[in-house]
């Protein structure tokens, strides 16, 4: 059974903070790992993907992956209001054209 | 780039009547599709994989006779839900992949409540 787990908090940061999500993955066959942010009554947004293991960055949004702890994690910085949402953590096994295992996602609240 | 559509957004059908939603990929070709259904607050569930001009892969507990699922073009998808019953109200999301970094880019979304 592919799992995928995160906190589903909520978390609360103050704005202009890091907020930091966090995920963890049951299949160490896995390869290929994105975060949405889903805003309520929505469908999910891409917001990174990250395939090897270190950190990607693009703006405010920073992924990490360890394969050997079979953990991701995605940091925002200088969080804004507007980052409040519930963020999803996804785990494609095969690395190809497959579909997504996602996690239940955590609710981030950004507060003024 | 990498837009993708729904249709309808929203529909409202009696128990055993059918349904269609597409799901277009407006701007890339998509060989691969994805179907997910997501229950209130619970996650994405994969239904089905899509790929065009061949039969789709349905996940373990997905009934393929009832959620019929086509992909004729390299741009476009279709699922049926035949005979829907008030438990398949729910909220039904497609995806498209783009080539080379297996990113998936999901349409709006097609809310459907079956009375």
């Amino acid at each position: 059974q592919k799992e995928v787990e995160q906190n589903s908090g909520p978390l609360s940061v103050p704005e202009g903070a890091i907020a930091s999500l966090n995920c963890t993955y049951s299949d160490r066959g896995s390869q290929s790992f994105f975060w949405y942010r889903q805003y309520s009554g929505k469908s999910p947004e891409l917001i990174m993907s990250i395939y090897s293991n270190g950190d990607k960055e693009d703006g405010r949004f920073t992924a990490q992956l360890n394969k050997a702890s079979q953990y991701v994690s995605l940091l925002i910085r200088d969080s804004q209001p507007s980052d409040s949402a519930t963020y999803l953590c996804a785990v494609n096994l095969g690395g190809g054209a497959d579909g997504l295992t996602f996690g239940k996602g955590t609710h981030l609240i950004i507060q003024p | 780039g990498a837009v993708v559509s729904q249709h309808p957004s929203r529909v409202i059908c009696k128990s055993g009547t059918s349904v269609k939603i597409e799901c277009r990929s407006l701007d890339f070709q998509a060989t691969t599709m994805f179907w997910y259904r997501q229950f209130p607050k619970q996650s994405l569930m994969l239904m089905a994989t899509s790929n065009e001009g061949s039969k789709a892969t349905y996940e373990q507990g997905v009934e393929k006779d009832k959620f019929l699922i086509n992909h004729a073009s390299l741009t476009l998808s279709t699922l049926t839900v035949t005979s829907a019953h008030p438990e398949d109200s729910s909220f039904y999301i497609c995806s498209a992949m783009t080539g080379g970094t297996y990113e998936q880019y999901f349409g709006p979304g097609t809310r459907l409540t079956v009375t």
